[in-house]
């Protein structure tokens, strides 16, 4: 299996701006994360699902986000409009059991807001 | 809220030295802990699980120790390589949630 696989790799845009950051998991894992990465606040959960159903978006910041898993092998992470305090590293990461295994993650989007 | 946290922040040893990683949390009611490999540019690949009941999981050169009680884990590598060289990350599950408490990390330099 080639892994969680994300891109794009890196985005930079201008304030403003749609991004849309993109995640395919491991086949046959039912759950799939959204992480956030900043020097200052670590790791953050921003939503999570559960064969393809948002169970908890309580960690998206603001109404800017949304995510979507239109099916078990494709989700979307939408920042609209977006920020210079969006600029992270965001991680997409899978699993078969949700936190109770090991988490798969991507290799990451970094993104630049300017 | 699980509070975790790793000391040191970094640290740099001579290749072929044994590394010991340290990792405490606040509750001690978990049901598993996680120990993480981050290198620079990448995502984080999962080293060892060690759920609630046991007391440590090995895999090749890596150990990672369990002490709920007293709200520690520790990683150890042995005979340290410059391909240790890594951020190494924990992370903790409580007995009641579903969220991983990340710890910020413990950046190694193995000199060669």
């Amino acid at each position: 299996d080639a892994g969680v696989i994300q891109s794009p790799r890196h985005e930079v845009t201008e304030m403003g701006q749609e991004v849309t950051l993109r995640c395919k998991p491991i086949s046959g894992h039912d759950y799939l994360f959204w992480y956030r990465q900043t020097m200052m606040r670590g790791l953050e959960l921003l939503i999570y699902f559960n064969n393809n159903v948002p169970i908890d978006d309580s960690g998206m910041p603001e109404d800017r986000f949304s995510a979507k898993m239109p099916n078990a092998s494709f989700s979307t992470l939408k920042i609209q409009p977006s920020e210079p305090r969006d600029s992270a590293v965001y991680f997409c990461a899978s699993s078969l059991r949700g936190t109770n295994e090991k988490l798969f993650f991507g290799s990451g989007t970094q993104l630049s807001v300017l | 809220k699980q509070e975790v946290t790793q000391i040191p922040a970094a640290l740099s040893v001579p290749e072929g030295e044994n590394l010991v990683l340290n990792c405490s949390f606040t509750d001690s009611a978990i049901y598993n802990l996680q120990w993480f490999r981050q290198d620079p540019g990448k995502g984080l690949t999962s080293l060892l699980l060690i759920q609630s009941s046991q007391r440590e999981q090995t895999s090749g050169r890596l150990n990672a120790s369990l002490d709920k009680s007293s709200g520690r884990s520790t990683l150890y590598i042995a005979a340290s390589q410059p391909g240790d060289s890594a951020t190494y990350l924990c992370a903790v599950k409580r007995s009641n949630d579903y969220k991983l408490s990340f710890g910020a990390g413990t950046t190694v330099t193995v000199r060669a």
